[in-house]
């Protein structure tokens, strides 16, 4: 099984509606980030947490908002969604303890906002 | 401010080697990587080397690091089709909380 899953893997959504998209983790980390990546700009962070209760906005975080419910699980909520949110969002771990070398990817939510 | 750059593409024949490019402005970083992106799927690392060194080396993979330059290169040996994906540098910085941030991605094709 996958360490960092992302629901949904795919969404075709509206201009105006909102949406969550969320991630969960099995590997016990305590730091989770969601980036968007878009053609030409590699990947851009929109909101990390380094615990339950620490929210941090990253370099692109108007127009989204996230929850930290649990140490496994970070969502990412878009209030209300326009098309130049259309992107593929990822979901990553790191681990303090282990000096947080390397992130852990989820595979990705591709969203549309039509 | 943080700024990775990367070209966009890189084209080699198989058997030949690659060498992927980044630069960057920030001269506080500390470590420095590289991640790799298949077709439909996340990032995952490859390799990554501290900002106090010069050279890495793993297997097919070299690491330079010219810190003066703040340049940043891979090389992949004996390139293979399945080397064929998007490669992205990234940095994180001094108190910067393990935040990464990330270059462009090149784009490397491997033709037969």
């Amino acid at each position: 099984d996958a360490d960092v899953t992302q629901t949904p893997r795919n969404r075709i959504t509206k201009t105006g509606k909102r949406i969550m998209l969320e991630c969960s983790q099995t590997k016990g980390h305590d730091r989770m980030y969601w980036y968007r990546q878009d053609p030409g700009l590699g990947l851009r962070l929109i909101y990390y947490s380094f615990d339950v209760k620490d929210i941090n906005k990253g370099e692109i975080s108007d127009g989204y908002s996230v929850s930290r419910q649990a140490q496994a699980k970070f969502s990412l909520s878009l209030e209300s969604a326009i098309p130049n949110q259309t992107a593929l969002y990822f979901c990553a771990t790191s681990d303090l303890l282990a000096g947080g070398y390397e992130q852990y990817f989820g595979p990705g939510t591709r969203l549309t906002v039509t | 401010g943080e700024d990775v750059e990367q070209s966009l593409f890189l084209s080699v024949r198989e058997g030949d080697s690659s060498v992927i490019n980044c630069t960057y402005t920030d001269s506080s970083s500390t470590y420095l990587y590289w991640y790799k992106q298949e077709p439909g799927a996340g990032l995952q690392l490859l390799t990554y080397i501290f900002s106090n060194m010069d050279m890495k080396q793993d297997q097919r993979l070299t690491v330079l690091l010219n810190k003066k330059d703040k340049h940043l290169s891979l090389r992949i040996a004996d390139t293979q089709t399945g080397d064929s994906a998007i490669y992205f540098c990234a940095e994180t910085i001094t108190g910067g909380g393990n935040k990464l941030t990330f270059g462009t991605g090149t784009q490397l094709k491997v033709e037969l």
